[in-house]
């Protein structure tokens, strides 16, 4: 059966430090990979997704990137996190085309300080 | 474009009172909808989904949902609230062909004892 995860659970990083999130998933090949944020009362917001190796689409202007090194593999990256960057980051999976559901990660809690 | 709209971001139910949560989506063509779940600090968990065919869906814990392309609706029903129903509820509709979701805000389900 495939599998997601992602690391750490939480993380607490002072304002202007460096961002790795990483995600993984097992048991599938060639998925499409997602990264939302999802702030207090503001629903979900996708930043990033991919659907294959290199290959990155951005959703919104911001100072996060993101990288697809491995087929199954997805980091989550900033130079400088700002505080506007605090919010619930989950990683998603889905196999094909839009009538597959998106399987998600248990997500990681960023708080900037 | 495509748009969800959930009516009420916070629904208070009874224990065993009847769950109702509504869900209505824009698009110009044929939609595929889902309905999630979230738990605190949890990812996303599918409940159902509705693609082609029957337009009752039934789901996990007790949950359906029915596709009315009349009213673009796609409210979520569960006859009997149970404690562990109280959670985050989102509602999703995917169209193009990379599986990319539109989700809702979310409605909140509290449940009383």
């Amino acid at each position: 059966s495939q599998t997601i995860h992602q690391w750490p659970a939480t993380l607490v990083q002072p304002v202007g430090s460096p961002l790795s999130l990483e995600c993984t998933v097992e048991g599938t090949s060639n998925p499409n990979l997602y990264w939302y944020r999802q702030a207090a009362g503001r629903g979900l917001q996708l930043l990033f997704y991919s659907v294959g190796i290199g290959q990155i689409s951005s959703e919104v202007p911001q100072n996060l990137s993101a990288s697809r090194p491995q087929d199954r593999q997805f980091i989550l990256s900033s130079k400088k996190l700002l505080l506007s960057d605090s919010g619930f980051y989950l990683c998603a999976w889905n196999q094909g085309t839009s009538n597959q559901p998106q399987h998600f990660g248990d997500g990681t809690r960023l708080s900037i300080l | 474009a495509q748009s969800v709209t959930q009516l009420g971001s916070h629904v208070s139910v009874s224990e065993g009172a009847l769950v109702l949560l509504r869900c209505n989506y824009s698009s110009s063509v044929p939609p595929y909808l889902f309905w999630y779940v979230q738990y605190p600090n949890q990812g996303l968990q599918l409940l159902l989904k509705y693609t082609t065919g029957a337009t009752l869906v039934k789901g996990i814990n007790g949950f359906e949902a029915e596709f009315k392309k009349s009213e673009t609706s796609f409210h979520l029903t569960k006859p009997s609230a149970h404690m562990s129903d109280a959670a985050e509820y989102f509602c999703a509709v995917s169209i193009a062909t990379l599986g990319r979701l539109y989700f809702g805000r979310g409605t909140q389900l509290t449940v009383w004892p």
